[in-house]
């Protein structure tokens, strides 16, 4: 398996515009999550979907930011507009299955660079 | 709340040398603690995970502790190579239901010659 896909790598875009990021998860996993990580604030868990339904979306900052899955095999994180605070990378990560006492290992993409200018 | 504090921010050790990283958690109640390896421009990959009876793990030169009693866990590099450089994060799971991970803000390893 190749592992989380991410596409891009690299963004770079000017305040305002709208801003799509694309993630594949490992097949098989039923999992999926998206982060952003900064200098500051580290890794952040913005929203998890399990069997492409929307679980937990307490981590997305505000309105400007949505995510979508529908089908196993991608998922989107969309910001419009976006702003320069946005800037930081943002990962995918996807496993399978959870629980409360869950050894589940959550595999992570390579992430997206999005710089907000 | 939920916290999890590692220490030092940062670190630089000579190649051949060990090195211990900290992880000190607030979570309750408590699943497990996993430590992950982030390379620069990359994904964090998982080295060890550790549950309330486990005391140490180890993976290679990668040995992990967990003092389940004063929330604290260690890992501890030994003979480093310049490979390990990258930065550790550590990630304490609670019981709860939902996927409740708490992650540490990191420690930035470099291993110099």
């Amino acid at each position: 398996d190749a592992g989380v896909i991410q596409s891009p790598r690299h963004e770079v875009t000017e305040m305002g515009q709208e801003v799509t990021l694309r993630c594949k998860p490992i097949s098989g996993h039923d999992y999926l999550f998206w982060y952003r990580q900064t200098m500051m604030r580290g890794l952040e868990l913005l929203i998890y979907f399990n069997n492409n339904v929307p679980i937990d979306d307490s981590g997305m900052p505000e309105d400007r930011f949505s995510a979508k899955m529908p089908n196993a095999s991608f998922s989107t994180l969309k910001i419009q507009p976006s702003e320069p605070r946005d800037s930081a990378v943002y990962f995918c990560a996807s496993s399978s299955g959870t629980s409360e006492t869950s050894y589940n290992e959550q595999f992570f993409g390579p992430g997206t660079r999005l710089t907000v200018l | 709340k939920n916290q999890v504090e590692q220490s030092p921010q940062s670190l630089i050790i000579l190649e051949g040398k060990n090195c211990t990283l900290q992880c000190n958690y607030t979570v309750s109640p408590f699943s497990n603690l996993r430590w992950y390896k982030q390379d620069t421009g990359r994904g964090p990959v998982s080295l060890t995970i550790m549950t309330f009876s486990e005391n140490t793990k180890s993976n290679g030169r990668y040995t992990a502790t967990l003092d389940a009693d004063t929330k604290q866990s260690s890992l501890h590099i030994t003979a480093s190579q310049l490979s390990d450089s990258a930065s550790y994060i550590c990630v304490v799971r609670s019981m709860g239901g939902g996927n409740k991970l708490t992650f540490g803000t990191g420690t930035q390893l470099k291993v110099e010659l």
